[in-house]
């Protein structure tokens, strides 16, 4: 089993409608979580880190549910523009090295 | 100001030949870490500096790659012997300081092993 997991997709979302997707990890003693963007032929960027409360920067929205152990991106009010693979990032205990997940591809189309 | 740069960006070699790939992290940056990235998955963990110090070689996947950070600021991934399974996306990242802030990345070597 993979550290993390997640699906591949692709997530085919009309425009306007909400997407969610989630992301699971198999560490418990897993310390920071983060969801990265990335468009196609380009490095990784981070789109919001992930805290325990749950947070929402804009449309997006990232929850942590440490119990089951996965994390969740939700998009409102999808755009063209959100066209991605969307990467979850988790960095353990020790050290700053950060383990990621295979990608969700997303495709919002008009 | 100027993000994390790499080169070359393209790298075709023949099997067997050594590669060295640079990386140039954001100026102030402490940390600074190397990723492999194959199509369609997500970077792999390689290796990470603190300074000059290498913290972290777990993810290297054999004594063919090494890498330096001799001053703290620039670092090389280097391939002895390269084989066609090297062939990947290496991506280099940097963060602030050794907390737990954000990881850049540069916009990455791609490798291909003829």
């Amino acid at each position: 089993r993979k550290e993390v997991e997640q699906d591949p997709g692709p997530f085919n979302v009309p425009e306007g409608a909400t997407v969610a997707f989630n992301c699971t990890y198999s560490n418990s003693a897993s310390q920071s979580f983060f969801w990265y963007r990335q468009d196609c032929r380009k490095e990784p960027k981070l789109l919001m880190s992930v805290y325990s409360s749950g947070n929402e920067d804009g449309r997006f929205t990232a929850q942590l549910n440490r119990a089951s152990q996965y994390i969740s991106l939700l998009i409102r009010d999808s755009k063209l523009s959100d066209s991605a693979t969307y990467l979850c990032a988790v960095r353990g205990a020790a050290g700053n090295k950060l383990t990621f997940g295979g990608g969700t591809r997303v495709l919002v189309k008009p | 100001g100027a993000g994390v740069s790499q080169s070359p960006r393209y790298k075709v070699t023949k099997r067997g030949q050594d590669v060295a790939l640079r990386c140039d992290p954001i100026s102030g940056h402490v940390s600074l870490y190397w990723y492999r990235q194959a199509l369609g998955q997500g970077p792999e963990f390689l290796t990470y500096f603190n300074y000059e110090a290498q913290q972290d070689k777990s993810g290297l996947p054999n004594d063919r790659f090494s890498a330096e950070r001799p001053e703290g600021s620039i670092s090389t991934l280097t391939i002895q012997r390269t084989e066609q399974r090297d062939s990947a996306m290496y991506r280099c990242a940097s963060s602030l300081g050794t907390g737990k802030e954000t990881q850049y990345f540069g916009p990455g070597t791609r490798l291909l092993v003829l």
